[in-house]
């Protein structure tokens, strides 16, 4: 595709509730991240696949993250029993090599 | 400590003066540096990236590094008010694949 494309674009869970996010990298692109960004602070790494391979999950913040990449392209970010601090914007961002890392628009998720 | 320190700002410029953002790191084993620009509910968006020592310059845009100070600057020329936005610099370290961010410095441009 274009660019880097994630679902939904805003999601509403009541707390303890499970979600899950989508991100469909770029066509072709190997690696792909995640991050999380709170108000006013920058992202902050959650995980890192190479293909289908989770080679960083240094950042995930709790065994409530769970992320998956099972055929090498799309990827879900999955948060078990969310909590009020889970509320964020979820980065997806794909790359090439070496090339810069290309953002998608992100999930905002809101934890009631 | 925080990895990559920037202020938070409000930084405040008139139209048409030159923005000066600032950005130090930590790990002296830091390779690669980046600027990002984000517009608020937007996603970050690559301004500049500098791996050399010295100053790297792109239109309005100049990247700064110098490595001994663990310090990289961005100078924005002739600023205009789109160019508002947050600045996020971000570092990525050797033997990592993923990019460290700062928390962002928000610039202000008075029309």
């Amino acid at each position: 595709g274009a660019g880097v494309s994630q679902s939904p674009r805003y999601k509403v869970a009541k707390r303890g509730q499970d979600v899950a996010l989508r991100c469909d990298p770029i066509s072709g692109h190997v690696s792909l991240f995640w991050y999380q960004q709170a108000l006013g602070q920058g992202p902050e790494f959650l995980t890192y696949f190479q293909n289908e391979a989770q080679l960083d999950k240094s950042g995930l913040p709790s065994d409530r993250f769970f992320a998956e990449r099972p055929e090498g392209s799309v990827s879900t970010l999955k948060i078990q029993r969310t909590q009020q601090e889970d509320s964020a914007v979820y980065l997806c961002a794909s790359r090439q090599g070496d090339s810069p890392l290309h953002f998608g628009n992100g999930t905002r998720l809101t934890v009631t | 400590q925080k990895e990559v320190e920037q202020n938070s700002g409000p930084l405040s410029v008139p139209e048409g003066a030159i923005a000066s953002l600032n950005c130090t790191y930590s790990d002296r084993g830091s390779q690669s540096f980046f600027w990002y620009r984000q517009y608020s509910g937007k996603s970050p968006e690559l301004i500049m990236f500098i791996y050399s020592n010295g100053d790297k310059e792109d239109g309005r845009f100049t990247a700064q590094l110098n490595k001994a100070s663990q310090y990289v600057s961005l100078l924005i020329r002739d600023s205009q008010p789109s160019d508002s936005a947050t600045y996020l610099c971000a570092v990525k370290d050797r033997g990592r694949r993923a990019l460290t961010f700062g928390s962002g410095t928000r610039l202000q441009v008075q029309p």
